[in-house]
């Protein structure tokens, strides 16, 4: 079955660090691009972060260009996003989602379940 | 850029109902629209890649289009299910790779 599970969200204080995971299964994970999406509770979606197949090439939203860091392990199968000063505003869902870039474009086709950051003093 | 969806839409079942979801600069068909359902406490799925594409498993019911004239993508569900309520979100690109999402319709089965 093709999967992803996220882990690593809490709580922590304004200015904090976090590292999110994303653990991979049921694919070949080096042959996808990663993307990090995170939801408000009750609002939309907002596109954080991708990463190309082999780590190489990565791109931001302007809201947490310097603060976030996405990475991976293709020996493991797992995406990283490492989330540091963080700010009251960055409290909300993180979700990873794979993207299947090739001759089509399938859009973001496989979601984690999500992991929840909250960011309180 | 923005996309702009309507905040919310209502039908009664067995009707059809449309989506929009309009681009604020550039043209529609710069870049592909996908389209995502998400029903309440779950994950988004995929409904409509590449504009009007359907993935494996997603019903007939549910189609997507381009209108250059209003510069806006639509989805549109048919036939209408009680389990079609959710929230919907259309999906696009600039500068290749960056990914921007609408903000999202919450569609109610009356």
């Amino acid at each position: 079955e093709v999967q992803l599970v996220e882990s690593g969200g809490g709580l922590v204080r304004p200015g904090g660090s976090l590292r999110l995971s994303c653990a991979a299964s049921g694919f070949t994970f080096g042959d996808y691009w990663m993307h990090w999406v995170r939801q408000i509770a009750g609002k939309g979606l907002l596109w954080v972060a991708r990463i190309n197949r082999d780590g190489t090439g990565t791109s931001y939203a302007d809201s947490v260009r310097g603060r976030f860091t996405i990475s991976r392990d293709n020996a493991k199968n797992i995406l990283y996003l490492q989330l540091s000063s963080l700010r009251d505003e960055d409290t909300a869902v993180y979700y990873c989602a794979r993207w299947p870039v090739g001759t089509k474009d399938y859009g973001l086709d496989v979601w984690g379940q999500g992991t929840t950051v909250s960011v309180s003093s | 850029y923005m996309l702009t969806q309507p905040h919310s839409v209502s039908e009664t079942p067995g009707k059809t109902v449309t989506i929009s979801c309009t681009r604020s600069s550039g043209s529609i068909d710069d870049n592909f629209v996908h389209w995502y359902q998400q029903r309440p406490g779950s994950s988004p799925t995929i409904v409509i890649f590449e504009d009007r594409q359907r993935p494996s498993g997603v019903p007939d019911r549910f189609s997507g289009s381009i209108d250059r004239s209003s510069n806006s993508a639509s989805l549109t569900i048919s036939g209408l299910k009680a389990e079609d309520g959710a929230d919907y979100y259309c999906q696009s690109y600039y500068s290749s790779n960056v990914v921007i999402f609408g903000g999202g319709t919450k569609l109610t089965v009356l």
